[in-house]
């Protein structure tokens, strides 16, 4: 069965960076692009960007440019998001979410997700 | 960018039917999908390409879209259907996902 396994929670200070892993597994890692949505304290869902996993070329969202880095292991099915100069506002839950087949619009698997907080 | 707006919440009786809506300009040329999360979980795809359920959920999710607004029908709601729903669309114009602000469904 498919499954999106997320790493664990994060605890930083401000201006240190982080390095989130999203490990698929029950599929094909290169045939789905694999996108990434942030969720701040009580609010919703904000879509971060996305890659490509059989080139490795990322989109970002605006507002998710410079600072946010997506990448792949292809190897190791696993998809990464490194936020770097991290601030208090980059406190979320962050989640990897698997778009659906062929030209699809919609995100089908979901990680359980990642809390990232960040305090001096 | 593109704009979808959700209600903020909406209360419903066990047994009875809910709508949630989803709002944005010319709603009805885009695919629009829903997804559920309830406290302390991922979101789940309950319905997409505007009213095609995934394997597992119920049929008592239902979902129509055309013009300037897409619905989520929840049918004989359930205490477990109590959660955030959030709609979802893919934005040509600026290759973006768009998300809606999301419903808060409280069964009362």
């Amino acid at each position: 069965q498919v499954q999106l396994v997320q790493s664990g929670s994060e605890l930083e200070k401000p201006g240190a960076s982080v390095k989130l892993s999203c490990k698929a597994s029950g599929y094909t890692f290169t045939s789905y692009s694999m996108n990434w949505v942030r969720q701040a304290p009580g609010q919703g869902l904000e879509w971060m960007g996305w890659i490509n996993t059989k080139t490795g070329n990322p989109a970002y969202a605006q507002g998710f440019m410079g600072r946010f880095v997506l990448s792949l292991d292809t190897s190791d099915s696993t998809a990464y998001l490194q936020i770097s100069s991290l601030k208090a506002e980059d406190t979320a839950v962050y989640y990897c979410a698997r778009r659906g087949p062929d030209t699809s619009s919609w995100f089908d698997y979901w990680g359980q997700g990642i809390l990232v907080t960040v305090s001096s | 960018s593109y704009v979808l707006t959700q209600p903020p919440s909406v209360s419903v009786a066990p047994g009875q039917t809910t709508m949630i809506t989803c709002g944005g300009n010319n709603i009805g040329s885009k695919s629009v999908h829903w997804y559920q999360q309830k406290p302390g979980q991922a979101p789940v795809l309950v319905v997409y390409d505007d009213w095609v359920r995934p394997s597992g959920i119920p049929e008592r999710f239902s979902g129509s879209n055309s013009g300037n607004t897409a619905t989520l029908t929840i049918s004989r709601v359930e205490g477990g259907d109590e959660a955030d729903y959030y709609c979802q669309v893919w934005d040509s114009s600026s290759d973006h996902f768009v998300f809606g602000s999301g419903t808060k469904v409280t069964v009362l």
